[in-house]
């Protein structure tokens, strides 16, 4: 069964440039998190996604960052205009239901802002 | 204010030596799992708890849920360098609908 995949894997941008991070989780999972990581710390969540419903947000900086997940599978978070303090790993996680509740995990995409 | 506080953040041990990482909470989790995350990678499972004074072993690992269900502990027997990781904690309140992670626990085994 392949993972969740995440790209790019690296990207170095100037402040106030725009970036973009794509996902596609587990086949057949529903339920699919965005996740900022700043390093060494644990991870924030941005926005879960239920197929291609927004279930929270709330943590989510809507003035330079967005989401979509339009078609309940693959997902994209934008930012933009970036600022220094966005620099982090960027996860994607998705789950599919069962009982354990377990969130499988992409490698994650490092963005440095200089 | 992090809902999931983790203790130490940092440890640095000799291989053979054991240990213990605490995740401390005043909610109350319906479920609380830990994860080991690997630098360049995204965090796994090691295990989930429900029940309040559980306990679950995974060969040298020991988990503990409090009997209150606010905290948890990770126990390592015989640490070795393939332990060497981050430690998250992530709780799913009784009144939420997501897992919260907590701070972490960086962990170095030294051979």
């Amino acid at each position: 069964e392949a993972g969740v995949a995440q790209s790019p894997r690296y990207k170095i941008i100037e402040k106030r440039q725009s970036v973009a991070f794509w996902c596609n989780p587990i086949s057949g999972h529903a339920t699919l998190y965005w996740y900022q990581q700043i390093l060494g710390q644990g991870p924030k969540l941005l926005i879960q996604f239920q197929n291609n419903g927004v279930v929270d947000d709330s943590q989510l900086p809507k003035d330079r960052f967005s989401a979509e997940r339009l078609k309940g599978v693959d997902s994209t978070l934008k930012i933009q205009p970036a600022k220094l303090e966005d620099s982090a790993v960027y996860l994607c996680a998705s789950e599919g239901g069962s009982n354990t509740g377990e969130l499988f995990f992409g490698e994650g995409s490092r963005l440095t802002v200089l | 204010t992090q809902l999931l506080e983790q203790s130490p953040q940092f440890l640095s041990i000799q291989e053979g030596e054991n240990l213990t990482v605490y995740c401390n909470s005043s909610s109350v989790f319906s479920s609380l799992q830990w994860y080991r995350q690997e630098p360049g990678e995204g965090p796994v499972l090691l295990v989930t708890v429900v029940t309040g004074g559980e306990v679950k072993k995974l060969k040298r690992l020991t988990f503990q849920f409090g009997d209150a269900r606010k905290d948890s502990s990770l126990h390592i027997t015989a640490a070795q360098p393939g332990d060497t990781g981050l430690y998250l904690c992530a709780g799913f309140p009784n009144t939420g609908n997501q897992f919260y992670f907590g701070t972490g626990t960086s962990l170095t085994v030294i051979p």
